[in-house]
């Protein structure tokens, strides 16, 4: 079983559409994130939850939105994508007890927008 | 704000022998953790090691072992016997030791296995 799964893994879209990446993850974890990952493979946070609350927004364009309907579910909304939006954005999750912060990824979302 | 830093873009060693990656990292926090995360093509990120930094005793995981300086603020991963399915990309990545904590990450080494 996937411990932490995102969907699509490919994505082309056009600029100005919106799309949806999602993630789940069945590890009971109570923290969820989403890192993106740059055409230069540099990697940086985007937001966290945790339990279903916002608890971390990095400056990120107010057109990307996350939403987690429950803890182990976070989604990702872009609205009116733009070229420099194309990316691999990950999802990952954390469980919450002091001592273990190791981050488990999902296999990434290639998303190119032509 | 923490940041880390990976000062070789690229590195290459030759199977079976031992290479070093760097890693520094600036923080003014006493408790935190390091970890070296490995991207091999696949796009997978795979946690190699982990590092907990009230523990002086530096962590290793089979051919992985790192040397943790905290002085310096030092944190380099040794890899022993290079194997072909250690090429991949290699990053260092720092957290305040939360379980909620967000990682910050280094810019990345490339490791090349020579066959």
């Amino acid at each position: 079983d996937t411990a932490v799964s995102q969907t699509p893994k490919y994505l082309v879209t056009q600029m100005g559409n919106d799309k949806s990446i999602k993630c789940e993850q069945n590890l009971g974890h109570d923290t969820m994130y989403w890192y993106k990952q740059d055409s230069k493979k540099f990697l940086k946070i985007m937001f966290s939850y945790n339990n279903k609350e916002l608890i971390i927004n990095e400056t990120v364009p107010n057109r990307f939105s996350p939403k987690s309907p429950d803890k182990a579910h976070l989604n990702l909304h872009i609205n009116s994508l733009e070229l420099g939006d194309s990316a691999v954005y990950f999802c990952a999750s954390s469980p919450p007890s002091r001592g273990n912060t190791e981050a488990f990824f999902g296999q990434g979302t290639r998303l190119t927008v032509v | 704000a923490q940041t880390v830093t990976q000062s070789q873009p690229e590195m290459s060693v030759q199977e079976a022998e031992t290479v070093t990656l760097s890693c520094t990292y600036d923080t003014s926090e006493s408790d935190y953790y390091l970890f070296w995360y490995k991207q091999p093509p696949s796009r997978q990120m795979i946690l190699v090691i982990r590092q907990e930094a009230y523990k002086q005793q530096n962590a290793t995981e089979n051919r992985f072992s790192v040397n943790f300086q905290k002085a310096a603020k030092s944190f380099s991963l040794k890899i022993s016997d290079s194997q072909l399915g250690d090429a991949a990309m290699y990053f260092c990545a720092y957290s305040k030791g939360f379980g909620n904590e967000k990682l910050t990450f280094g810019t990345g080494t490339r490791l090349t296995i020579i066959p």
